[in-house]
């Protein structure tokens, strides 16, 4: 899978909007952007995931740049319960894809102030 | 939907004994499963790809007859960590998909935490 590379932490204010950026300039045209979140002891949990539009969840917004090299993922109204590390991981789309484990990288601990 | 559920949570035992964890799937079948290793202030790292019916695949430096895997059904895959020594604690994680292709997700269990003493 190729690289990403993410800010090591960030901090924001509950109920205020975060963007958590994520560059990916290796992209493929097949990789898909996934992005999961680990809350302190437990393990990850899915959050979004995208190949080329924008997309919206429950928990989160996706917004992936029109040459596909960063993406960001934002959380409209972040509470405490979103102080987690985020991790953005790409996928490869093409034959065989999606048969293997993810790779993490550090992620983005995200600190949320009350 | 999707859930994963581990057992146990944690675990406390004496070096050189052996632990199973488990890790089903309690609300959809999954031909595939994966287990995770994460050390304290780390990220996690990729062990196994476990596929019902067949012999797991180990990640370049993973031990295979230190850490057993078995995924005998459609819902359940097990990990067995053998003659356990204090370097073996970590927090170890499984995920399953409900199937194939780099646009589904994976589904993680809380974890089990072990500790060798």
């Amino acid at each position: 899978d190729a690289k990403t590379t993410q800010p090591n932490s960030m901090e924001s204010n509950e109920e205020e909007p975060v963007h958590l950026p994520c560059n990916h300039s290796t992209i493929s045209g097949t990789d898909y952007i996934h992005w999961y979140r680990q809350l302190p002891s437990q393990g990850p949990e899915y959050v979004i995931h995208g190949l080329t539009s924008n997309v919206n969840n429950r928990m989160a917004s996706l917004a992936i740049a029109e040459d596909r090299k960063s993406s960001t993922l934002i959380l409209h109204r972040a509470t405490l319960r979103d102080a987690a590390v985020y991790y953005c991981i790409l996928r490869f789309g093409g034959s065989g894809g999606g048969a293997d484990g993810l790779t993490f990288g550090k992620g983005t601990h995200l600190i949320i102030q009350p | 939907g999707a859930v994963v559920s581990q057992h146990p949570s944690w675990v406390i035992c004496k070096s050189g004994t052996s632990v199973k964890i488990e890790c089903r799937s309690l609300d959809f079948q999954a031909t595939t499963m994966f287990w995770y290793r994460q050390f304290p202030k780390q990220s996690l790292m990729l062990m196994a790809t476990s596929n019902e019916g067949s012999k797991a695949t180990y990640e370049q430096g993973v031990e295979k007859d230190k850490f057993l895997i078995n995924h005998a059904s459609l819902t359940l895959s097990t990990l067995t960590v053998t003659s356990a020594h204090p370097e073996d604690s970590s927090f170890y994680i499984c995920s399953a998909t409900i199937s194939w292709g780099s646009n589904q997700p994976q589904h993680f269990g809380d974890g089990t935490r072990l500790s060798i003493l």
